[in-house]
């Protein structure tokens, strides 16, 4: 299993859509979990932290499944500006930062 | 704040040039990043440093060589240019290794 795996996609969902996507990781000692959003040509940039109890910021839902060992991104009411390339982050008690190849979201019109 | 800034934004160089990437926060972060970012690819780290005086090696070193003189500045120096070094390279920095980074603006870089 890689390290942390992301369906590459592209989710291709229209407006107003709810979409979610997962992010697995192999390191069950893994600590901290963040999800990036990074628009084309572009820096990534922090989106949220995943809490364990899970955790929302506005349309913005993510979760932390420690069992099965994954993450998950849910957007409500999706917007043509949710277009972007969202990459899972995986931190583990190694001090080591693993950033998953991203998944590409295009919200339709 | 400025945050992280990073120059230049585009260089090409040819094949056996030298060059700079010049990295700068004005955070007070002790932990500064670089990593490359290669097409349809995750980010892979490059080295990393704990503070001024200390840097160690990431994922993929070879090639590139740091320096940390000042918490302020991380230049990353590439010594020999190959093509297998054309990617986008981004320097970050945080307040905790397992915490969240801000990410430079980035550096487009072709070698021909």
């Amino acid at each position: 299993r890689k390290e942390v795996e992301q369906d590459p996609g592209p989710f291709n969902v229209p407006e107003g859509a709810t979409v979610a996507f997962n992010c697995t990781y192999s390191n069950s000692a893994s600590q901290s979990f963040f999800w990036y959003r990074q628009d084309c040509r572009k820096e990534p940039k922090l989106l949220m932290s995943v809490y364990s109890s899970g955790n929302e910021d506005g349309r913005f839902t993510a979760q932390l499944n420690r069992a099965s060992q994954y993450i998950s991104l849910l957007i409500r009411d999706s917007k043509l500006s949710d277009s972007a390339t969202y990459l899972c982050v995986v931190g583990g008690r190694d001090d080591k930062i693993i950033f998953g190849k991203g998944t590409r979201l295009h919200i339709l019109p | 704040n400025a945050g992280v800034t990073q120059t230049p934004k585009f260089r090409i160089l040819k094949i056996g040039q030298s060059m700079t990437l010049q990295c700068t926060q004005d955070m007070n972060h002790n932990y500064m990043y670089w990593y490359r970012q290669d097409p349809g690819m995750g980010l892979k780290l490059i080295y990393y440093s704990v503070g001024a005086g200390i840097t160690d090696k990431g994922e993929v070193p070879n090639g590139y060589n740091v320096s940390r003189s000042t918490t302020e500045d991380f230049p990353l120096r590439l010594e020999l240019a190959a093509p297998s070094q054309t990617s986008v390279y981004f320097c970050a920095s945080s307040y905790r290794n397992e915490g969240w980074k801000f990410f430079g603006p980035g550096t487009r870089l072709t070698v021909l």
